[in-house]
């Protein structure tokens, strides 16, 4: 496509429930990376991936938080048992070459634990 | 891991001033070093980016400088105009650390 395009753009979601986000990257794009933004906040490093290589998942914050990314190209977030303070936008981005290209990002996914 | 420190926070200037953004990083590994811009609402968008093995950039009113010695990398943009208002953010890394972000308020 000509982004990167997530969904949904936002999420409203109970305390204690799973949720799932997805981010398309740009078609050719071979590098995918999550990030987390709270408001107000920067951008936290999540998760990134690189072609067929082990993702490296060193920012995810606990173990209720995955990530996978299916035939090289779509991406899913998922987040289990939901807290409060996982309330954020969750930003995607993909580069054709990891770590020497600039990242495209999509325009996020807002989620709200309630 | 590499560390990205971004000042200032804020940074309120009149139409047609200048403003300057400053980053130091931790990592001398480090080779590419992007700037993003976000608006209220949307992703953040590259605005310009400099490798290692050159010392300034510019694009129009954008510049952005590099000190590979002393590990620090500026945003320089001049005649700025209210549209330029909004959040700043640099970068530096493999995977991309970034700096906790400068809003940037261009008063007409």
């Amino acid at each position: 496509g000509a982004g990167v395009s997530q969904s949904p753009s936002n999420k409203v979601t109970e305390k204690g429930k799973d949720v799932e986000l997805r981010c398309d990257p740009i078609s050719g794009h071979t590098a995918l990376y999550w990030y987390r933004q709270s408001l107000g906040q920067g951008l936290e490093f999540l998760i990134y991936f690189q072609g067929n290589s082990a993702p490296d998942k060193s920012g995810l914050p606990s173990d209720r938080f995955s990530a996978e990314r299916t035939g090289g190209s779509v991406s899913t977030l998922t987040i289990q048992r939901t807290q409060q303070e996982d309330s954020a936008v969750y930003l995607c981005a993909s580069s054709l070459i990891y770590s020497i290209d600039g990242y495209t990002f999509g325009s996020g996914t807002r989620l709200t634990v309630v | 891991g590499e560390n990205v420190e971004q000042h200032p926070s804020t940074l309120s200037v009149q139409e047609g001033d200048s403003a300057v953004i400053k980053c130091t990083y931790s990592d001398s590994a480090s080779n590419y070093f992007p700037w993003y811009k976000q608006e209220l609402g949307k992703g953040p968008q590259l605005i310009i980016d400099i490798r290692s093995n050159v010392g300034e950039k510019k694009d129009q009113r954008i510049a952005v400088t590099l000190n590979k010695t002393a590990k620090h990398f500026s945003l320089h943009i001049t005649e700025t105009q209210p549209e330029d208002s909004a959040v700043y953010f640099c970068a530096a890394g493999t995977a991309l650390i970034f700096g906790k972000g400068t809003t940037l308020s261009v008063s007409s």
